[in-house]
């Protein structure tokens, strides 16, 4: 069975700071996603990660995935207030297979950015 | 507008009651999913199609069914055999299994 992990749960941290998101999970996969969700509302998506050593960035974002690790990381950079969100990382089961889709999600992380 | 509709955004029932969610998407996407959302957790997977007429279980199907008859929608109906039905609802579809998964807004189902 898939377990994904994130870690921190809660992260609060300061304007101006820079922080990381971990995420571990348990068995191989090559397709890994990051996703934000706001208070009440869907998830919006925010990386896609299909190989080993992907890397993307967008704004003060940026995501890898090691897949030898089998870790994801969300990296932030002088953090603002509008980051402030719960984040997702998700983690898609069948690794190099035909069928792609079920995915297993971490717990999500509460990020708190305040001044 | 492309884009996701779920409906209702909240729905209240009476425990003992089936109730169906709505889905509905116009992106032509070939895959569509059935999460669910406890609160501080996060999503698990209820049911999953990838395409018309076939659908598959996902982590937490017991006490769920759903039906694929048309391209754009993918009901739920979280039936009377569902332990704790109140949660939030989350429908998502995408091109094909192999791309990533668009959600809709979310219904959040209470149950008393």
């Amino acid at each position: 069975e898939l377990k994904v992990e994130q870690n921190p749960l809660f992260l609060s941290m300061q304007e101006g700071k820079n922080y990381t998101i971990y995420c571990n999970y348990s068995t191989t996969s090559d397709r890994l996603y990051w996703y934000r969700q706001d208070p009440g509302k869907s998830l919006e998506s925010l990386f896609v990660l299909l190989s080993n050593g992907a890397v993307k960035q967008e704004g003060r974002l940026m995501a890898s995935l090691d897949t030898k690790a089998r870790l994801s990381t969300l990296h932030i950079t002088a953090a603002v207030h509008d980051l402030s969100a719960t984040y997702f990382c998700a983690v898609d089961g069948q690794a190099g297979g035909t069928s792609y889709g079920k995915l297993t999600f971490g717990q999500g992380t509460i990020l708190t950015v305040h001044p | 507008d492309g884009g996701i509709t779920q409906s209702p955004k909240y729905l209240f029932r009476k425990e003992g009651q089936n109730v169906t969610l709505s889905c509905e998407q116009n992106l032509n996407h070939d895959a569509m999913y059935w999460y669910r959302q406890d609160p501080g957790q996060g999503l698990r997977l209820i049911y999953y199609s990838q395409i018309v007429n076939d659908f598959q279980k996902g982590d937490i199907a017991e006490g769920y069914s759903v039906s694929r008859e048309k391209k754009e929608s993918f009901p739920l109906t979280v039936t009377s055999a569902q332990k704790n039905p109140t949660a939030f609802y989350l429908c998502a579809s995408s091109p094909s299994p192999h791309y990533e998964q668009y959600f809709g807004p979310g219904t959040r189902l209470t149950v008393t």
